[in-house]
């Protein structure tokens, strides 16, 4: 039973535009939401979190979105560009557990 | 700053061949966890510890054993590998509610 997806495999945006990425949870006792980043051949990095009792976190360029009451979140870039272009993941977590729990990734090519 | 290290950074085993695929970190981190990811599935928890003398089972943990040999160091070990192990795996740790950093994988092909 996946308890964080993400439906989209893969999304094109063009330079400039803007960039959603969506995930769904389905554990309500998650707390804390996080986004990364993957190039290939090296490990996630880090890009943005959000606590539950925010519904906004921004960064720059990146802002991710919390809707508790959907168990969805989402990540916006604006303005996307070719450097985006990589597999970002969410992952979730309870202060509980101490673990992270990640879902499936979405491809994100900008494209020039 | 080396941050998450893993070793090593490839294997090829046989079925049915054992090893130990080493983490480090040197961020003071009291959890640390193992993760594989396979195309499709995304990152899937293997085993963490969330402190130093605990471990846990994650989402995917047979046929694996972890050992946390001290704060700093966290291994996994395959007794028997399998073809169905073949994978990218990743070490990671953290600190309670900061993100978790990641090592930079160790690619293992079972033949």
């Amino acid at each position: 039973d996946q308890q964080v997806k993400q439906n989209s495999p893969s999304l094109s945006v063009q330079e400039g535009r803007i960039s959603i990425l969506n995930c769904d949870y389905t554990n309500s006792m998650f707390d804390y939401f996080l986004w990364y980043k993957k190039y290939p051949a090296e490990g996630p990095t880090f890009l943005i979190s959000i606590s539950s009792i925010k519904d906004k976190n921004e960064d720059g360029r990146f802002t991710v979105f919390l809707n508790k009451s959907a168990k969805h979140l989402s990540l916006h870039i604006v303005p996307s560009q070719p450097g985006d272009s990589a597999v970002y993941f969410c992952a979730a977590s309870d202060a509980g557990t101490y673990k992270y729990i990640f879902g499936t990734g979405t491809r994100l090519k900008v494209l020039a | 700053n080396a941050g998450v290290t893993q070793t090593p950074k490839f294997q090829v085993l046989k079925t049915g061949q054992s090893m130990t695929l080493q983490c480090a970190q040197d961020m003071n981190h009291n959890s640390m966890y193992w993760y594989r990811q396979d195309p499709g599935m995304g990152l899937r928890l293997i085993y963490y510890s969330a402190s130093e003398g605990t471990t846990d089972k994650g989402e995917v943990p047979n046929g694996y054993n972890v050992s946390r040999l001290n704060k700093r160091e966290f291994s996994l070990r395959l007794e028997s590998a399998a073809p169905s192990q073949t994978s990218v795996y990743f070490c990671a740790s953290s600190a309670p509610t900061i993100e978790a950093f990641f090592g930079q994988g160790t690619r293992l092909t079972v033949v």
